[in-house]
């Protein structure tokens, strides 16, 4: 059964400082992994999918790196505002096949929040 | 462009009440349809994904239901609730091909009293 921790739990920043928030992973036959942010009450937006075949993603002042086989992702913010304020999830997606296909993870989240 | 609509937004029911909720995709056709439930100080955890109309699987054993009566259409339903069943319920869509990725709804707060 594949269980995702996202480290750290929570982290709270000043305006404009770079950032790396930690996601793992326990089994590495994966098919993708996608980042997502949740603002409070409001439903999860896609970020970024990094496919397995893939080292990194980028969109904007994101980053996401894939190590599959140590089972680990980093989501990489540059230079943070404080729109950028949420929850992030990663979220691996299991192989198809079974009763797996198309599911993924989720991980309990990392709580972002930037102040001015 | 796609798009997914739930609603109602939030909703509060009475214990053994019935319940229903709707989801429908707009812009794509033959989605991959799913329901999660993210209780308070918990993660998502999937209820139930649709590869099409009417095949509907089920993760966890519980007292909901879904249905899928149309291709864009996907349905969360129950007979009773019970209270365990309060929490926000997120309806999202993939389109076809291993590395589509997946699209939320804005979800529904449902609380049972």
């Amino acid at each position: 059964k594949q269980e995702v921790t996202q480290i750290p739990a929570a982290l709270s920043v000043p305006e404009g400082e770079n950032l790396v928030l930690n996601c793992s992973f326990t089994d590495s036959a994966i098919y993708n992994l996608q980042w997502f942010r949740q603002d409070p009450g409001k439903g999860l937006t896609s970020l970024l999918l990094i496919q397995s075949s893939q080292r990194e993603q980028t969109s904007g002042r994101l980053n996401a790196s894939l190590d599959k086989s140590s089972g680990r992702s980093t989501l990489y913010i540059a230079a943070s505002q404080p729109g950028d304020s949420a929850t992030y999830l990663c979220a691996p997606k299991a192989n198809a096949g079974g009763t797996s296909y198309g599911k993924l993870t989720f991980g309990q989240g990392t709580i972002l929040t930037v102040h001015p | 462009s796609q798009t997914i609509h739930q609603w109602p937004a939030t909703l509060v029911q009475p214990v053994g009440s019935p319940l229903s909720l709707e989801c429908t995709v707009e812009g794509t056709s033959n989605p991959n349809l799913y329901w999660y439930r993210q209780a308070a100080g918990r993660g998502l955890q999937l209820l139930f994904y649709s590869v099409g109309i009417g095949q509907i699987s089920s993760e966890v054993p519980q007292n909901l239901s879904a249905s899928r009566p149309q291709d864009r259409q996907f349905i969360l339903s129950s007979k009773k609730l019970l209270l365990s069943d309060s929490g926000f319920y997120l309806c999202a869509w993939r389109g076809q091909g291993g590395n589509q990725p997946q699209h939320f709804g804005d979800g529904t707060r449902l609380s049972i009293l």
